[in-house]
């Protein structure tokens, strides 16, 4: 019983490179989200996904992409990274039933 | 939009103590829900309890209870008998109810909590 896990755990990069952090659930749910948590500001959402193929920006989805080709899988991509987009990303995934969020470990990030 | 407030950035406690985190929010909706995460050192999120805006009944897990006040929109968090494993960082969070995009949580900005021996 996997869960919800993210990949890497832990990343270091350069301001301007391209990173993925990626998100893979096993429960089927059809939502899926990303946040990252900065001291201050809580959670905050960055993306989300209501099923395969359909996505939607949340409050702070500039520099940001996703994708969903496949209900499981969620990757978060920064095209251009930078010093700002440092913060630890978190993972979420939920159905439409019970309305609770299922949290992945998070992705500590670094940009250097 | 919803906007949800912790007022207690740090609150400390003694074991066995009882401690109540202040969560208050804004919204105009009607339906939604409202929950308390719980994030230890290891940074996982970890639901405490949830509630439905609809029910008039507190909601309670074990030494976890809440005061819900809807006409007030405060959501506190009560635990009872405070052991050292409490010892995290508490986040409120709001969903609306409904609509696509309804499963968006808004969450405060955390209250850190220390349960001291």
């Amino acid at each position: 019983d996997a869960g919800i896990t993210q990949s890497p755990r832990y990343k270091i990069t350069e301001t301007g490179r391209q990173v993925t952090l990626m998100c893979h659930q096993t429960w089927s749910h059809s939502y899926m989200f990303w946040y990252r948590q900065d001291l201050g500001h809580g959670l905050r959402l960055i993306y989300y996904s209501a099923a395969a193929d359909i996505t939607d920006k949340g409050e702070v989805p500039d520099g940001y992409v996703v994708s969903r080709s496949k209900t499981e899988n969620f990757p978060l991509t920064l095209e251009s990274a930078t010093r700002s987009q440092t913060s630890v990303y978190f993972c979420a995934s939920s159905d439409s039933v019970r309305n609770e969020q299922f949290f992945g470990p998070g992705t500590r990030l670094t940009v250097l | 939009a919803q906007t949800v407030t912790q007022s207690q950035p740090e609150m400390s406690v003694q074991e066995a103590e009882t401690v109540t985190l202040s969560c208050t929010y804004d919204t105009s909706e009607n339906n939604y829900y409202l929950f308390w995460y719980k994030q230890p050192p290891s940074r996982q999120m970890i639901l405490v309890i949830r509630q439905e805006a609809y029910k008039q009944q507190n909601a309670t897990e074990n030494r976890f209870s809440v005061n819900f006040q809807k006409a007030a929109k405060s959501f506190s968090l009560k635990i009872s008998d405070s052991q050292l494993g409490d010892t995290a960082m508490y986040f409120c969070a709001f969903m609306k109810h409904g609509a696509q995009g309804a499963q968006k949580l808004v969450f405060g900005q955390g209250t850190r909590l220390t349960i001291n021996p």
